[in-house]
Protein backbone atom coordinates (compact mmCIF):
# COMPACT_ATOMS: atom_id res chain seq x y z
CA UNK A 1 0.00 0.00 0.00
CA UNK A 2 2.12 2.83 -1.61
CA UNK A 3 2.23 5.71 0.38
CA UNK A 4 2.44 9.78 -0.34
CA UNK A 5 4.98 9.87 -3.48
CA UNK A 6 6.59 13.05 -3.94
CA UNK A 7 9.05 13.66 -6.92
CA UNK A 8 12.03 14.73 -7.27
CA UNK A 9 13.43 14.45 -3.58
CA UNK A 10 15.99 17.13 -4.30
CA UNK A 11 15.75 19.88 -6.84
CA UNK A 12 18.13 22.29 -7.50
CA UNK A 13 17.08 25.59 -9.65
CA UNK A 14 19.14 29.07 -10.41
CA UNK A 15 17.54 32.19 -10.26
CA UNK A 16 14.13 33.14 -12.14
CA UNK A 17 14.10 29.27 -13.53
CA UNK A 18 10.38 27.11 -12.95
CA UNK A 19 10.28 24.74 -10.88
CA UNK A 20 7.92 21.97 -10.50
CA UNK A 21 7.02 19.65 -7.47
CA UNK A 22 5.19 16.64 -7.71
CA UNK A 23 2.87 14.77 -5.63
CA UNK A 24 0.73 11.70 -5.96
CA UNK A 25 -1.41 11.16 -2.87
CA UNK A 26 -2.20 7.90 -1.14
CA UNK A 27 -4.74 5.07 -3.05
CA UNK A 28 -8.00 6.12 -2.40
CA UNK A 29 -7.31 9.46 -1.35
CA UNK A 30 -9.02 12.57 -2.84
CA UNK A 31 -7.54 15.42 -1.17
CA UNK A 32 -3.97 16.80 -1.64
CA UNK A 33 -2.50 19.66 0.64
CA UNK A 34 0.55 21.21 0.21
CA UNK A 35 2.96 22.98 3.02
CA UNK A 36 6.27 24.11 2.87
CA UNK A 37 9.11 24.48 5.90
CA UNK A 38 11.47 27.14 5.90
CA UNK A 39 15.12 26.38 7.69
CA UNK A 40 14.48 26.21 10.96
CA UNK A 41 10.83 26.75 11.17
CA UNK A 42 7.71 24.49 11.75
CA UNK A 43 5.49 23.51 8.48
CA UNK A 44 3.14 26.48 7.21
CA UNK A 45 0.44 25.50 4.96
CA UNK A 46 0.23 26.69 1.20
CA UNK A 47 -3.00 25.01 -0.84
CA UNK A 48 -5.33 22.24 -0.11
CA UNK A 49 -6.98 20.70 -3.36
CA UNK A 50 -9.50 17.91 -4.23
CA UNK A 51 -9.56 17.12 -8.19
CA UNK A 52 -10.08 19.46 -10.48
CA UNK A 53 -10.63 22.27 -7.39
CA UNK A 54 -8.32 24.44 -5.49
CA UNK A 55 -10.35 24.42 -2.08
CA UNK A 56 -8.16 26.69 0.02
CA UNK A 57 -5.18 28.62 -0.94
CA UNK A 58 -5.13 31.00 1.78
CA UNK A 59 -1.43 30.28 2.55
CA UNK A 60 0.24 30.21 -1.06
CA UNK A 61 1.98 33.72 -2.03
CA UNK A 62 0.06 36.16 -4.32
CA UNK A 63 2.76 35.97 -6.91
CA UNK A 64 4.64 33.01 -9.08
CA UNK A 65 3.12 30.01 -6.87
CA UNK A 66 0.22 28.01 -8.17
CA UNK A 67 -1.07 24.66 -7.74
CA UNK A 68 -3.48 22.33 -9.38
CA UNK A 69 -4.65 18.41 -8.98
CA UNK A 70 -5.62 17.52 -12.84
CA UNK A 71 -8.31 14.57 -13.36
CA UNK A 72 -5.99 12.31 -13.90
CA UNK A 73 -2.61 12.75 -12.79
CA UNK A 74 -0.46 13.70 -9.71
CA UNK A 75 -0.89 17.16 -8.23
CA UNK A 76 1.60 19.83 -9.07
CA UNK A 77 3.28 23.09 -7.31
CA UNK A 78 4.78 25.24 -9.64
CA UNK A 79 6.94 27.96 -8.77
CA UNK A 80 7.84 30.41 -11.46
CA UNK A 81 10.99 32.95 -11.13
CA UNK A 82 12.50 31.29 -8.46
CA UNK A 83 14.06 33.55 -5.88
CA UNK A 84 16.90 32.85 -3.14
CA UNK A 85 13.82 32.47 -0.19
CA UNK A 86 12.05 29.87 -2.31
CA UNK A 87 14.45 27.66 -0.65
CA UNK A 88 12.94 25.17 1.54
CA UNK A 89 11.58 21.86 1.91
CA UNK A 90 7.85 21.39 0.10
CA UNK A 91 5.34 18.63 1.60
CA UNK A 92 2.58 16.93 0.19
CA UNK A 93 0.06 15.53 2.49
CA UNK A 94 -3.29 13.74 1.33
CA UNK A 95 -6.69 12.34 3.15
CA UNK A 96 -9.11 10.68 1.91
CA UNK A 97 -12.09 12.83 2.51
CA UNK A 98 -12.41 16.29 3.72
CA UNK A 99 -12.63 15.36 7.55
CA UNK A 100 -15.77 14.37 8.35
CA UNK A 101 -14.60 13.12 11.87
CA UNK A 102 -11.25 11.91 10.94
CA UNK A 103 -8.80 14.85 10.30
CA UNK A 104 -5.24 12.96 10.28
CA UNK A 105 -3.19 13.93 6.99
CA UNK A 106 -0.54 11.50 5.76
CA UNK A 107 2.96 13.17 4.40
CA UNK A 108 5.00 12.06 1.42
CA UNK A 109 8.87 12.66 1.88
CA UNK A 110 8.76 15.94 0.91
CA UNK A 111 10.88 17.93 -2.01
CA UNK A 112 14.01 19.76 -1.18
CA UNK A 113 13.97 23.05 -3.41
CA UNK A 114 17.74 24.86 -3.63
CA UNK A 115 17.71 27.83 -5.36
CA UNK A 116 20.88 28.86 -6.35
CA UNK B 1 1.85 35.29 14.65
CA UNK B 2 2.53 31.86 15.97
CA UNK B 3 -0.53 30.47 16.76
CA UNK B 4 0.51 26.75 18.07
CA UNK B 5 3.77 26.93 20.23
CA UNK B 6 6.13 24.55 21.22
CA UNK B 7 8.22 26.59 23.61
CA UNK B 8 11.08 23.88 24.07
CA UNK B 9 13.18 23.16 21.08
CA UNK B 10 14.79 20.28 22.68
CA UNK B 11 14.14 17.36 25.10
CA UNK B 12 16.82 14.96 26.37
CA UNK B 13 15.58 11.69 27.97
CA UNK B 14 17.00 7.98 29.18
CA UNK B 15 16.12 5.20 27.60
CA UNK B 16 12.84 4.20 29.45
CA UNK B 17 11.80 6.78 31.43
CA UNK B 18 8.67 9.13 30.26
CA UNK B 19 8.75 12.03 27.76
CA UNK B 20 6.54 14.77 28.09
CA UNK B 21 6.40 17.09 25.23
CA UNK B 22 4.50 20.06 25.73
CA UNK B 23 2.32 22.04 22.94
CA UNK B 24 0.12 25.80 23.61
CA UNK B 25 -1.98 27.28 21.08
CA UNK B 26 -4.07 30.57 21.03
CA UNK B 27 -6.89 30.41 19.08
CA UNK B 28 -9.77 29.04 20.66
CA UNK B 29 -11.38 27.91 17.45
CA UNK B 30 -8.79 24.94 16.95
CA UNK B 31 -10.98 21.74 18.18
CA UNK B 32 -8.61 19.08 16.84
CA UNK B 33 -5.19 18.09 17.30
CA UNK B 34 -2.42 15.93 16.26
CA UNK B 35 1.52 15.04 16.97
CA UNK B 36 3.52 14.17 14.43
CA UNK B 37 6.99 12.77 14.39
CA UNK B 38 9.48 13.73 11.90
CA UNK B 39 12.82 11.74 10.86
CA UNK B 40 15.61 14.04 9.17
CA UNK B 41 14.94 14.20 5.73
CA UNK B 42 12.12 12.36 5.78
CA UNK B 43 8.20 13.71 6.07
CA UNK B 44 6.71 13.77 8.96
CA UNK B 45 4.57 10.93 10.39
CA UNK B 46 1.15 10.88 12.22
CA UNK B 47 1.46 9.49 15.67
CA UNK B 48 -1.91 10.41 17.77
CA UNK B 49 -4.97 12.75 17.47
CA UNK B 50 -7.20 14.62 19.68
CA UNK B 51 -10.75 15.82 19.25
CA UNK B 52 -11.29 18.83 21.83
CA UNK B 53 -14.58 16.98 23.00
CA UNK B 54 -12.27 14.71 24.94
CA UNK B 55 -9.32 15.50 27.49
CA UNK B 56 -6.93 12.23 26.93
CA UNK B 57 -6.44 9.93 23.81
CA UNK B 58 -3.83 6.71 24.15
CA UNK B 59 -2.24 4.78 21.87
CA UNK B 60 0.49 1.80 23.22
CA UNK B 61 3.15 4.28 23.89
CA UNK B 62 1.46 7.41 23.55
CA UNK B 63 -1.02 9.34 25.06
CA UNK B 64 -2.02 12.80 24.41
CA UNK B 65 -3.71 15.22 27.25
CA UNK B 66 -5.95 18.09 26.05
CA UNK B 67 -6.68 20.98 28.81
CA UNK B 68 -9.06 23.20 26.68
CA UNK B 69 -8.88 25.84 29.20
CA UNK B 70 -5.57 26.47 29.59
CA UNK B 71 -5.45 26.07 25.62
CA UNK B 72 -2.36 23.07 26.27
CA UNK B 73 -1.66 19.71 25.11
CA UNK B 74 1.12 17.52 26.23
CA UNK B 75 2.16 13.95 23.90
CA UNK B 76 3.54 11.09 26.80
CA UNK B 77 5.79 8.60 25.43
CA UNK B 78 6.44 5.45 28.14
CA UNK B 79 8.61 4.13 28.00
CA UNK B 80 10.71 6.44 25.83
CA UNK B 81 12.91 4.42 22.95
CA UNK B 82 16.33 5.39 21.47
CA UNK B 83 14.40 5.23 18.14
CA UNK B 84 12.22 7.34 19.62
CA UNK B 85 14.60 10.63 18.90
CA UNK B 86 13.22 13.10 16.26
CA UNK B 87 11.60 16.07 16.08
CA UNK B 88 7.87 15.96 17.54
CA UNK B 89 4.89 18.71 15.90
CA UNK B 90 1.88 19.31 17.22
CA UNK B 91 -0.73 20.76 14.93
CA UNK B 92 -4.32 22.01 14.83
CA UNK B 93 -7.28 22.13 13.46
CA UNK B 94 -10.39 24.16 13.27
CA UNK B 95 -12.81 21.76 11.77
CA UNK B 96 -15.36 24.25 10.65
CA UNK B 97 -12.37 26.69 8.79
CA UNK B 98 -11.35 23.97 6.11
CA UNK B 99 -8.36 21.56 6.80
CA UNK B 100 -5.22 23.35 6.86
CA UNK B 101 -3.08 22.26 9.60
CA UNK B 102 -1.25 25.04 11.95
CA UNK B 103 1.93 23.42 13.07
CA UNK B 104 4.09 24.25 15.73
CA UNK B 105 7.84 24.99 15.71
CA UNK B 106 9.28 21.25 17.00
CA UNK B 107 10.46 19.77 19.72
CA UNK B 108 13.60 17.94 19.18
CA UNK B 109 13.88 14.90 21.24
CA UNK B 110 16.92 12.62 22.19
CA UNK B 111 16.38 9.76 24.01
CA UNK B 112 19.66 8.41 25.56
CA UNK B 113 20.77 5.09 26.39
Amino acid sequence: NAGVMQNPRHLVRRRGQEARLRCSPMKGHSHVYWYRQLPEEGLKFMVYLQKENIIDESGMPKERFSAEFPKEGPSILRIQQVVRGDSAAYFCASSPNGGQGSYEQYFGPGTRLTVT
Amino acid sequence: DQQVKQNSPSLSVQEGRISILNCDYTNSMFDYFLWYKKYPAEGPTFLISISSIKDKNEDGRFTVFLNKSAKHLSLHIVPSQPGDSAVYFCAAIFTGGGNKLTFGTGTQLKVEL
